[in-house]
């Protein structure tokens, strides 16, 4: 099956820095999706982004699908910013199709 | 509010009682999920249901069973509980809208004794 390897691990940041996270794959997909899971554990789905630029607010993700990996851009870091971010990726179109997670990275965001 | 509703969210089962989780989502949605979780770890397929009526097998199906009763409900059940089957599990569903994704439900933590 599709292997999803997240870079770094774990990351601690002041708040207000810019953080970049990683997501490689290791087969062509249809579908890749970033999650946040807050401290409360609750999973928010932030982008579907199986390939080029979108933006919501301070967020921002790049997927190069040719290249196999995936960016998110996280600008002006707040604490609300912690927890743990998934990238997700499978090979059907559309969004009904099942994907596999990363183990995450793990973001704290201090004062 | 719209969403995916999981309950229960605790359930403490001794070794070799059965349960079952729900899941409802409002969404519409033609496909649904269910995922584990364990510390340190990614979320694991254990099966799916690409529209009503269907439901395949994913990642880590051994163990358990599952019912698309409705397009609104899917529901998960563990004949036998064991040990290895304590986890946090999550329920999602996706529509045919490519620009959402998935949604989660919030969560159903068990613990086998």
């Amino acid at each position: 099956g599709i292997q999803v390897e997240q870079s770094p691990p774990d990351l601690i940041l002041q708040e207000g820095a810019n953080s970049t996270l990683r997501c490689n794959f290791s087969d062509s997909v249809n579908n890749l999706q970033w999650f946040h899971q807050n401290p409360w554990g609750q999973l928010i789905n932030l982008f579907y982004i199986p390939s080029g630029t979108k933006q919501n607010g301070r967020l921002s993700a790049t997927t190069v699908a040719t290249e196999r990996y995936s960016l998110l851009y996280i600008s002006s870091s707040q604490t609300t910013d912690s927890g743990v971010y998934f990238c997700a990726v499978g090979p059907g179109t559309g969004t009904a199709s099942k994907l596999t997670f990363g183990t995450g990275t793990r973001l704290q965001v201090t004062l | 509010n719209a969403g995916v509703t999981q309950t229960p969210k605790f359930q403490v089962l001794k070794t070799g009682q059965s349960m079952t989780l729900q899941c409802a989502q409002d969404m519409n949605h033609n496909s649904m999920y269910w995922y584990r979780q364990d510390p340190g770890m990614g979320l694991r397929l254990i099966y799916y249901s690409a529209s009503e009526g269907t439901t395949d097998k994913g990642e880590v199906p051994n163990g358990y069973n599952v019912s698309r009763l409705n397009k609104r409900e899917f529901s998960l059940r563990l004949e036998s509980a064991a040990p290895s089957q304590t986890s946090v599990y999550f329920c999602a569903s996706s529509g045919k809208d490519s620009f959402y994704g998935y949604t989660f439900g919030s969560g159903t933590r068990l613990t086998v004794v």
